[in-house]
C-alpha cells in the first residue's frame, strides 16, 4: 500500500461543475501539499497545509490530521483547470516529499 | 526574482552516454531536491542536497547516479552509462533554509526531459 493515495484517478466533468479530489495518507507528517502538472509538465505548488483550510480563489483545501485525510475542491470548475492534481506529504524528521499518483482533471466545455 | 531554472529542458542520449542535468535554485535557496517521473507513474524522491552537502540519498539508485551541489553553480544529477530505462522526466525543486520544526514550500523547475535510445 502506497504512504499517499488519492481518489479518483480519473475525473471528468462538466465546466461549472464543484470537483473535489482526495488524499489519504499513512503516515504522521508535518506538511501536505497540493501540487498541480498541466500537459508539458510544468509543476506548480497550489497549497501547503499543516492544519485547518486554505483558499486561493476557486480552489479550496482542507485537512483532517486525525483522520489522515486531505481534499482539493476546486469551484466553478472551467477547461483551463483540466490538469493533473497532485497530493505530497512531508513525514515529521525528513524533508523529502512523498506523492500519491496524481488525478487526473479534464472539464468539458 | 527568477525562479528554479533547469537545463537542459530535453536531452536525447543513447545507450551507455552520460546524461547531465543542472538545476539553480531560487534566490536565496539554498536547499535542493530532485525527483524523477517516469512515463506513467508518480513523481518519486531522489535526492536532497544543501551547499556541498548530501543530506538525503535514498531514493537514489545505487548505481551509475550521482548528484552534487557545490558552493558555487548549480546542483548537477549524473547519471552515467543510461539505459532506455532511465527515461524519464527529472524535476528539480528548492526552499529556503528549514528547520525541524517548520515546514516551507518547494517550487518546482520546469523538469528536464531525459529520452535514452
Amino acid at each position: 500500500k502506497n504512504e499517499v493515495e488519492q481518489s479518483p484517478q480519473n475525473l471528468t466533468a462538466q465546466e461549472g461543475e464543484f470537483i473535489t479530489i482526495n488524499c489519504s495518507y499513512s503516515v504522521g507528517i508535518s506538511a501536505l501539499h497540493w501540487l498541480q502538472q498541466h500537459p508539458g509538465g510544468g509543476i506548480v505548488s497550489l497549497f501547503m497545509l499543516s492544519s485547518g483550510k486554505k483558499k486561493h480563489g476557486r480552489l479550496i483545501a482542507t485537512i483532517n490530521i486525525q483522520e489522515k485525510h486531505s481534499s482539493l475542491h476546486i469551484t466553478a470548475s472551467h477547461p483551463r483547470d483540466s490538469a493533473v492534481y497532485i497530493c505530497a506529504v512531508r513525514s515529521w524528521g525528513a524533508q523529502k516529499l512523498v506523492f500519491g499518483q496524481g488525478t487526473r482533471l479534464t472539464i468539458n466545455p | 526574482n527568477a525562479g528554479v531554472m533547469q537545463n537542459p529542458r530535453h536531452l536525447v542520449r543513447r545507450r551507455g552516454q552520460e546524461a547531465r542535468l543542472r538545476c539553480s535554485p531560487m534566490k536565496g535557496h539554498s536547499h535542493v531536491y530532485w525527483y524523477r517521473q517516469l512515463p506513467e507513474e508518480g513523481l518519486k524522491f531522489m535526492v536532497y542536497l544543501q551547499k556541498e552537502n548530501i543530506i538525503d540519498e535514498s531514493g537514489m539508485p545505487k548505481e551509475r547516479f550521482s548528484a552534487e551541489f557545490p558552493k558555487e553553480g548549480p546542483s548537477i544529477l549524473r547519471i552515467q552509462q543510461v539505459v532506455r530505462g532511465d527515461s524519464a522526466a527529472y524535476f528539480c525543486a528548492s526552499s529556503p533554509v528549514i528547520t525541524e520544526e517548520l515546514s516551507y514550500e518547494q517550487y518546482f523547475g520546469p523538469g528536464t526531459r531525459l529520452t535514452v535510445t
